[in-house]
Formats: structure tokens, sequence, C-alpha cells
């Protein structure tokens, strides 16, 4: 089915680990970008996409990685996990500023 | 203070009833969205606006660029549109989003 598929859906991991998560669509979308969700804060934009190749950061950049190898993927890179990183992630696709966007099903991260 | 803010924060209707929900903005915009977000947490787009009024079944969607203002109508409420609904903003592919009103409908 075509839209944006979110890997994994859970994750528990331990303080200064390291994990990616995934995020692909196949809607040849061009813009690409990562949120997190947490209580009493809202949706946060992290890093975003305009194209492979190019990323640029967010609002909430710290402690986040990502590169855009190709259109279709879109991967975060959480380089030594930290407890407030504990939250709901979000990967999201658009065509262009000039549609709407698609929004991945969420990772639940809990770090420990 | 957020560049977006929505109210009511939360909202309890009837079924039948029709429901409003207010977005103000501060910042100059591209687009403005409106997101729905159910409580097993997934998130869909309802509608993306620049200008003037969209409809799509139930729901309405209105921006006053001048006003720095929008609004999201749901004409006779049911059950199945207790959601989040949440406003979000836009400017050079960056995306802001309001806390979210909560609208419960009860049969």
């Amino acid at each position: 089915n075509a839209g944006v598929t979110q890997t994994p859906k859970f994750q528990v991991l331990k303080t200064g680990q390291s994990m990616t998560l995934q995020c692909a669509q196949d809607m040849n979308h061009e813009y690409m970008s990562w949120y997190r969700q947490d209580p009493g804060m809202g949706l946060r934009l992290i890093h975003y996409s305009v194209g492979a190749g190019i990323t640029d950061q967010g609002e909430v950049p710290n402690g986040y990685n990502v590169s855009r190898s190709t259109t279709e993927d879109f991967p975060l890179r959480l380089l030594s996990a930290a407890p407030s990183q504990t939250s709901v992630y979000f990967c999201a696709s658009s065509y262009s500023d000039r549609n709407g966007y698609t929004f991945g099903s969420g990772t639940r991260l809990t770090v420990v | 203070k957020n560049e977006v803010e929505q109210s009511p924060q939360n909202l309890t209707a009837q079924e039948g009833e029709f429901i409003t929900i207010n977005c103000s903005y501060s910042v100059g915009i591209s687009a403005l969205h409106w997101l729905q977000q159910h409580p097993g947490g997934g998130i869909v787009s309802l509608f993306m606006l620049s200008s003037g009024k969209k409809k799509h079944g139930r729901l309405i969607a209105t921006i006053n660029i001048q006003e720095k203002h929008s609004s999201l109508h749901i004409t006779a409420s049911h059950p199945r549109d207790s959601a989040v609904y949440i406003c979000a903003v836009e400017n050079d592919y960056k995306l802001s989003f309001g806390a979210g009103t909560t609208v419960t409908v009860r049969a």
C-alpha cells in the first residue's frame, strides 16, 4: 500500500545507546520530515529534507542526525539516547509545498 | 508565546451539533493545515489552505489571511468525529503546530 512506513512501532533503549528510526515512502515525494510529539508540547519539527542529498534542522535537532541518500528513505538517528528523547516520533512526506502531508503511524520510543 | 494558538483546548458536543475549532497564528505563512489524530495515535491530513474555504463531507475549513485566523467546522457531528484536531502553519517547508483541540462527541 502506498504511504509512509515507519519502523519500529515501539522501542525501548537504555541511556547512551544509539539507534535508527526508519522512514520510507513510495509516493515519490520530494519533501520528508521528522517530528516528535510530547504531552503538553505538541508536535515539533526535528529535521526535514526537500530532496535527496538535502537536509536541514528544525526546531529541536539536538541529539538527532539525518541523511537523505534516496528519495524514498529518510532515517532518523539517535546518537546517544537520553531519557529526554522519550517521545512518539512521526515521519511525514509531501509532494511539494502545495500539497498536504502523509504521516507515518509513529514510533513510540522509551529511553530508560 | 506559541506561533499557533488553538481554541478551545477541549470541546464536548452532543451528536448532531455543529462544532467550531479556531486557530490563530502570528507569523507569515505559505499554507495552513488541519490534521486529525485519533486515539490510536495516527495522524491524518484533513485540509491544506492558502486562502478561502474548503469542504470535504461534513468538514469545512476557512482561512482569513489578513486576520491570521482559520476555523475548522464539523457539521452534524458524530461520535466517530471524536479525535484531537491540530492546526499547523507552514513556512519554507517547516510546520509549526498548535497544541490541539480534543473533541468528544457523545451519542
